[in-house]
C-alpha cells in the first residue's frame, strides 16, 4: 500500500519561504508523476504542480514564479518550496501520486490523484 | 484556459435517494475527468477517472457519465458515509495542467 506523508513547519513568516517534504512509502517514486495539490481553510483545491520521476516539473501558471519542485529518488522523497509568501499561501497542502496511463484504445491519455498524503496546515503569519 | 463549473454548489438529498452532481467544462474536453470525494479533514479520495471508471475499492454505487462540455456524477443510493464534498478534476494535455471544480457539498436534507 503506497503511502505518501508530507513534513514541514506548520508556520511560516511573510515574504519568507515555504518548503515541505513528501515521503512515499509502501512504492517507489519512479515511473509516476508527484504532484502538490492546496487548499484554502473552507475552500476548494488548487493544484500547484508536477514533478516527474526524472525531474520533469510543470507549474500552476498563478504560482509558476515562485514554486520550485524538486525530486530525490533515493530517499524516496520530492520537495516543494514557494518564495516570497503571504497571508493568500495559507492552506492544507498535500502531495498526491500523479497518474498518467492511456486507456484500453491506447488513443487517449487519463490522468487522475490516486494516493494522497494527509496534509499539513501551513500558516503564513508573523 | 478551461474552467469547470460544479453544480449545484449544494444538494440537499434523504439517504437512500440518487444524487446527481454536474460538472461543466468551459469548452469541449476529451472524456479525461476525475472525480473526488473529500470528508472533513480528510485527504481528497479518487472516485472515478476516465470520467466513467470507478477506482479501486468504490462502491458500484457511484458511477459517471458524460461528454463535451457536460459531465455527471451519480450516486444511485446515499448512504450515511456518502455525505461530503465532490471535486472534479480535468487534465489538460497541452500544456499539461490540472483543474478542479470549485465541488458540490452532499448534505443530509
Amino acid at each position: 500500500q503506497v503511502q505518501l506523508q508530507e513534513s514541514g513547519p506548520g508556520l511560516v513568516q511573510p515574504s519568507e519561504t515555504l518548503s515541505l517534504t513528501c515521503t512515499v512509502s509502501g512504492g517507489s517514486i519512479t515511473n509516476y508523476y508527484w504532484s502538490w495539490v492546496r487548499q484554502p481553510p473552507g475552500k476548494g483545491l488548487e493544484w500547484i504542480g508536477y514533478i516527474s520521476h526524472s525531474g520533469n516539473t510543470n507549474y500552476n501558471p498563478s504560482l509558476e514564479s515562485r514554486v520550485t519542485f524538486s525530486l530525490d529518488a533515493s530517499k524516496n522523497q520530492f520537495s516543494l518550496k514557494l518564495t516570497s509568501v503571504t497571508a493568500a499561501d495559507t492552506a492544507v497542502y498535500y502531495c498526491a501520486r500523479d497518474v498518467q496511463q492511456y486507456d484500453s484504445s491506447g488513443y487517449y491519455l487519463l490522468q487522475y490523484f490516486d494516493y494522497w498524503g494527509q496534509g499539513t496546515l501551513v500558516t503564513v503569519s508573523s | 484556459e478551461i474552467v469547470m463549473t460544479q453544480f449545484p454548489a449544494t444538494l440537499s438529498v434523504s439517504p437512500g435517494e440518487r444524487a446527481t452532481l454536474s460538472c461543466r467544462a468551459s469548452q469541449r474536453i476529451s472524456g479525461n475527468l476525475a472525480w473526488y470525494q473529500q470528508k472533513p479533514g480528510r485527504p481528497p479520495r479518487l472516485l472515478l477517472y476516465g470520467a466513467s471508471t470507478r477506482a479501486t475499492d468504490i462502491p458500484g454505487r457511484f458511477s459517471g457519465s458524460g461528454s463535451g462540455t457536460e459531465f455527471t456524477l451519480t450516486i444511485s443510493s446515499l448512504q450515511s458515509e456518502d455525505f461530503a464534498v465532490y471535486y472534479c478534476q480535468y487534465y489538460d494535455n497541452w500544456p499539461a495542467r490540472r483543474t478542479f471544480g470549485q465541488g458540490t457539498k452532499v448534505e443530509i436534507k
